[in-house]
């Protein structure tokens, strides 16, 4: 069963605009933690942020904010006043507190910012 | 700080012949993970070691393996490779073996004719 579920594939902003991209996650564990990763077209992925099952605070990083609600399984990413270099596949992972390190990716969301 | 090298960043190989991939991890990780990346599946994971063992394995045919030298640099190894291996293949270093952040490299990407 798919663990991470991102729905939306591809997402076109005008730049300055604020983007939501959505993070449905299904699992059984109680303890687990939710990562997202950025893949711009050098192919490497860059880790953004991790939160962990307990700790629901939403979190803002500058023009990144996050929404982590475990009532509806969900963990978004927002950007906000978008810009050019934020162009790129966003990915959204999920780890289980008995696999070590073996996350389960999303299908990503490939967003494009135009100038 | 260095970040996670992969060597080649790029190959071609043929169809039936072997292939070995190198990674070195962030200067003190001990954790190191393979996944596999293409269009059709996504990102999948392989395997991860930390500490020269292998800790955890993803559902791929035992022609993907690999190993950890003592320096906590890695290796995977693709047999007989087939069309369908032709991917990006990004090696992940953490600085702990459970639920710690990733960081990837540039990956290497494998084309099999």
């Amino acid at each position: 069963a798919q663990k991470v579920t991102q729905a939306q594939t591809e997402i076109s902003v005008v730049e300055k605009e604020d983007v939501t991209l959505d993070c449905v996650y299904e699992t059984r564990d109680t303890t687990y933690y939710l990562f997202w990763y950025k893949q711009p077209p050098s192919g490497e992925l860059v880790f953004l942020i991790r939160r962990n099952s307990f700790d629901e605070q939403n979190e803002i990083s500058g023009r990144y904010s996050w929404n982590f609600q475990k009532s509806t399984s969900s963990f978004n990413f927002t950007i906000t006043a978008s810009q050019v270099v934020d162009s790129a596949v966003y990915f959204c992972a999920l780890s289980e507190s008995n696999t070590g390190n073996q996350f389960y990716f999303g299908t990503g969301t490939s967003l494009t910012v135009i100038p | 700080k260095a970040g996670v090298t992969q060597t080649p960043r790029y190959l071609i190989k043929t169809r039936g012949q072997q292939v070995t991939l190198s990674c070195s991890p962030i200067s003190g990780h001990r954790s190191v993970s393979w996944y596999q990346q293409t269009p059709g599946q996504g990102l999948q994971f392989l395997f991860e070691y930390f500490s020269e063992t292998q800790r955890n394995k993803g559902n791929f045919p035992g022609r993907f393996s690999g190993r950890q030298f003592s320096n906590s640099r890695s290796e995977m190894n693709v047999s007989t490779l087939e069309l369908g291996d032709s991917a990006l293949y990004l090696c992940a270093s953490s600085p702990q073996w459970r639920t710690g952040e990733l960081f990837f490299g540039e990956g290497s990407r494998l084309t099999v004719l």
